[in-house]
Formats: structure tokens, C-alpha cells, sequence
């Protein structure tokens, strides 16, 4: 039962553009939204996460927009670059415990 | 400062054998979890400890065993590998101060 769904599976951007990638969960039961960068052969490394009492986060070129009511929250990549090249996933926390439940993950590939 | 160390880094077992994936982490973390990453499914919590002596179970927890007697090392037993278990495992920490989550290199895994 996947309570985490994330759109697009891949994603292809020309430099410069931008990549948005879009997660909804089903259980309201979670307190925090990261999201995670892998390069091929590697672990995830954090990205930048939000919690459900904001809106929308902004770090450098990337942003969360958060829309509790629709239970919906998303990536945004501004002016792509193919260093950005990487998938992609969403994840949230189980309120009160160490449970993260992942998104499928989006591969993006920034063509320069 | 190593942060997240597994090994091994690839092993390939016959079907029934047994193994342990290790883990270690030198950040002095409480929390520490096991997840593994199958294509098309993201990554899914097999299971976690929120500190030594302490275990629960993730989405995914048959067929594996864990245990916790430090807060540095957090193996994964794989009592009789079976090919559906073949799949890259990843261990991850994070201090109860702070919601990132830090991950290994991965344990690339193939049951025969």
C-alpha cells in the first residue's frame, strides 16, 4: 500500500528550465515532508524538507510548495542544471516516530 | 568523520544461505534504520532503532532480524536468503535533535 505517490517517473528538462515534481499522501498522520537526492550509486542525501504548518520553503533554486488540504506537496528545481541530473523522491515521517514512508521517486535529466 | 558506513558493499549468496549487512555510524546518533530499494518502488523501511537495545519494525520486516546492543552498530541478519531479498539495502541515522537522516553507500545484494 503506497501512501506516498510521486509524479513524473522521469523527467526531462533542457538547462536553464525548470523541473517540478509532485508528490499527494493519503494518511494525515505525518509531521515532516523531505525530500531526497540520489546519484547513480549512491545513498539519498536530503535535500530540503518542510513541515505542514508552512506553505512553502525556498533554498537556492529549490522550493516545496506544501498544500496541506489537498495533501499535496511538491519539488521545484528553478533554472535546471545537469548537475541536477538525479532521481528524485519524496518521503514523509509518521507523526512521533522514525518511520519515513518514500515516493517511488522521479528520474530527472537536465540536457544542457 | 566516516558518517555512515556498510559493508559490504556488494555480496551475492545462494538461496538459503544466511548473512549479516553491517552498519555503523560514528556520529553518535540515536536513531538508525534499515531500508532497501527495489526500481519502481522507492525505498521501504524494513526496520529501525531509536537507540540500543531498542527494535521496531518497518513495511517490510519478514525475513530479516535486527538488533541494537550499541548505539554505533545497527546489523541486518538475513536468516535463509531467498531471490525476492535481492535488492540494494541502505542504512541511515539521525540524531533525535535533528529530523535529517543520514545514509550509507548502499549494500548491493544478489540471491541466486
Amino acid at each position: 500500500q503506497q501512501q506516498v505517490k510521486q509524479s513524473p517517473q522521469s523527467l526531462i528538462v533542457q538547462k536553464g528550465g525548470i523541473s517540478i515534481i509532485n508528490c499527494a499522501y493519503e494518511n494525515t498522520a505525518f509531521d515532516y515532508f523531505p525530500w531526497y537526492q540520489q546519484f547513480p550509486g549512491k545513498g539519498p542525501a536530503l535535500l530540503i524538507a518542510i513541515r505542514p504548518d508552512v506553505s512553502e520553503k525556498k533554498e537556492g533554486r529549490f522550493t516545496i510548495s506544501f498544500n496541506k488540504s489537498a495533501k499535496q506537496f511538491s519539488l521545484h528545481i528553478m533554472d535546471s542544471q545537469p548537475g541536477d541530473s538525479a532521481t528524485y523522491f519524496c518521503a514523509a515521517r509518521v507523526d512521533n516516530t522514525d518511520k519515513l514512508i518514500f515516493g517511488t521517486g522521479t528520474r530527472l535529466q537536465v540536457f544542457p | 568523520n566516516a558518517g555512515v558506513t556498510q559493508t559490504p558493499e556488494f555480496q551475492v549468496l545462494k538461496t538459503g544461505q544466511s548473512m549479516t549487512l553491517q552498519c555503523a555510524q560514528d556520529m553518535n546518533h540515536e536513531y538508525m534504520s534499515w531500508y532497501r530499494q527495489d526500481p519502481g518502488m522507492g525505498l521501504r523501511l524494513i526496520h529501525y532503532s531509536v537507540g540500543a537495545g531498542i527494535t521496531d519494525q518497518g513495511e517490510v520486516p519478514n525475513g530479516y532480524n535486527v538488533s541494537r546492543s550499541t548505539t554505533e552498530d545497527f546489523p541486518l541478519r538475513l536468516l535463509s536468503a531467498a531471490p525476492s531479498q535481492t535488492s540494494v539495502y541502505f542504512c541511515a541515522s539521525r540524531s533525535n535533535l535533528n529530523t535529517e537522516a543520514f545514509f550509507g553507500q548502499g549494500t548491493r545484494l544478489t540471491v541466486v
